[in-house]
């Protein structure tokens, strides 16, 4: 069965301070991988995918297979980052969603 | 346009009563899923529609829990004889078409309470 880790359930750090969002998996095949957010009063929606290679908003995260990571990464963070962020998986051969338990980030000023 | 929509968007009832959940997912959009995320919990896969077929009903976790999709747009859950541990926010979510790469859109929620 897949399983997400996200070890963290909150994580606290100054505006401007590099954040890291840690996302480990369980899964033999080739997931793919995603981040959701969810800020206060809104919907979880989607941050980024690991197949795009792109930065939204500041945030990367790079798949690494050799460790089934998928942390995400900003270099300087920002008081409107704070949301709860979800590391989900999907087979290569499936639909659903796996997730995560979830991070609160707490971005202080 | 609009995204997907859910109603309730709060649900309180009683133990042993039968409740529907409601969602309208986005137009056009032929995938429609339904997840549970009780709390400090990540969102639960319960089920995945493809058009009017339930192509993955494995999250369902009893025989309590059934859901429809009559007309491929429109879905609704349907719990029986609800418990205590049933109390969480459902939520749907809609993909355009099946495959790899599609984003999966998600509604607001419904908060159920089983009192």
């Amino acid at each position: 069965a897949q399983r997400v880790t996200q070890p963290e359930k909150l994580l606290s750090v100054f505006k401007g301070a590099p954040v890291e969002l840690k996302c480990n998996y369980s899964y033999s095949g080739s997931p793919e991988l995603f981040w959701y957010v969810q800020y206060s009063r809104q919907r979880l929606q989607l941050l980024l995918r690991h197949i795009s290679r792109e930065s939204i908003k500041g945030f990367t995260a790079d798949l690494n297979k050799g460790e089934t990571s998928f942390h995400l990464k900003k270099p300087f963070a920002q008081e409107e980052d704070s949301a709860m962020y979800y590391c989900a998986l999907k087979r290569e051969y499936g639909n659903k969603l796996v997730f995560g338990a979830g991070t609160i980030l707490r971005v202080k000023s | 346009g609009a995204g997907v929509s859910q109603t309730p968007s709060n649900k309180v009832t009683e133990k042993g009563k039968y409740v529907e959940l409601r969602c309208d997912p986005i137009s056009g959009h032929t995938a429609l899923y339904w997840y549970r995320q009780s709390l400090g919990q990540g969102p639960e896969f319960l089920i995945y529609f493809q058009g009017t077929g339930a192509a993955d009903d494995s999250g369902l976790p009893n025989d309590r829990f059934f859901a429809v999709r009559p007309e491929g747009s429109v879905s609704t859950l349907k719990i029986q004889r609800t418990e205590r541990g049933d109390s969480a926010v459902y939520l749907c979510a809609s993909s355009p078409q099946r495959g790899l790469y599609n984003e999966q859109f998600f509604g607001p929620g419904t908060r159920l309470t089983v009192l």
